[in-house]
């Protein structure tokens, strides 16, 4: 099946930074989505982006298909940034409803 | 407030018992999902549900079970095959299109197997 690799696995920031974080994945695909995880474990859709770029506030993201990867970035990062990002893909030999994850980049921003 | 209701939060069991958990949802969202979670790690597919009366098995079925009678309901139930069921127990809908939609999560079941 589909590998998805998200890197770094650990970011640690202090408040106010900005950073990238990566996934790549080993397939062509038709579907991509990035989450946040909070500490208590919910999970926020952030972007559905198979290509191209979004943005949203302080968040924005990017996916390159035919590279086969994508960058999330966080500009500006506050204490509620923290949490575990993960991207998702479905692979287009995939059938439907099969979203691989990746293991999540851990992100912690300090005060 | 529209969204996913998943209960019990916690919930512990003793080898040999099965265990279902609730998934809820009032989105009109046609997809269900459940995704196991493991310490440090990613989500993995249990079951998904296209349509009412219809589910198929994701990467980890064995072990688990599931049932969509009502368009709103996805239960989970985690049988005593399960070898190792400690794990945090996530639900999720979508709209159902071409590809997978835009998945909504519920807050979770974290399962203690004592």
């Amino acid at each position: 099946g589909i590998q998805v690799e998200q890197s770094p696995p650990d970011l640690i920031l202090q408040e106010g930074a900005n950073s990238t974080l990566r996934c790549n994945f080993s397939d062509s695909v038709n579907n991509l989505q990035w989450f946040h995880q909070n500490p208590w474990g919910q999970l926020i859709n952030l972007f559905y982006i198979p290509s191209g770029t979004k943005q949203n506030g302080r968040l924005s993201a990017t996916t390159v298909a035919t590279e086969r990867y994508s960058l999330l970035y966080i500009s500006s990062s506050q204490t509620t940034d923290s949490g575990v990002y993960f991207c998702a893909v479905e692979a287009s030999t995939d059938s439907w409803g099969k979203l691989q994850f990746g293991a999540g980049t851990q992100v912690v921003v300090t005060p | 407030d529209g969204g996913i209701t998943q209960s019990p939060k916690y919930l512990f069991r003793k080898e040999g018992q099965n265990v279902t958990l609730s998934c809820e949802q009032n989105l009109n969202h046609d997809a269900m999902y459940w995704y196991r979670q493991d310490p440090g790690q990613g989500l993995r597919l249990i079951y998904y549900s296209q349509i009412v009366n219809d589910f198929q098995k994701g990467d980890i079925a064995e072990g688990y079970s599931v049932s969509r009678e009502k368009k709103e309901s996805f239960p989970l139930t985690v049988t005593s095959a399960q070898k190792n069921p400690t794990a945090f127990y996530l639900c999720a809908s979508s709209i159902r299109t071409t590809y997978t939609g835009e998945l909504f999560f519920g807050e979770g079941s974290r399962l203690t197997v004592l």
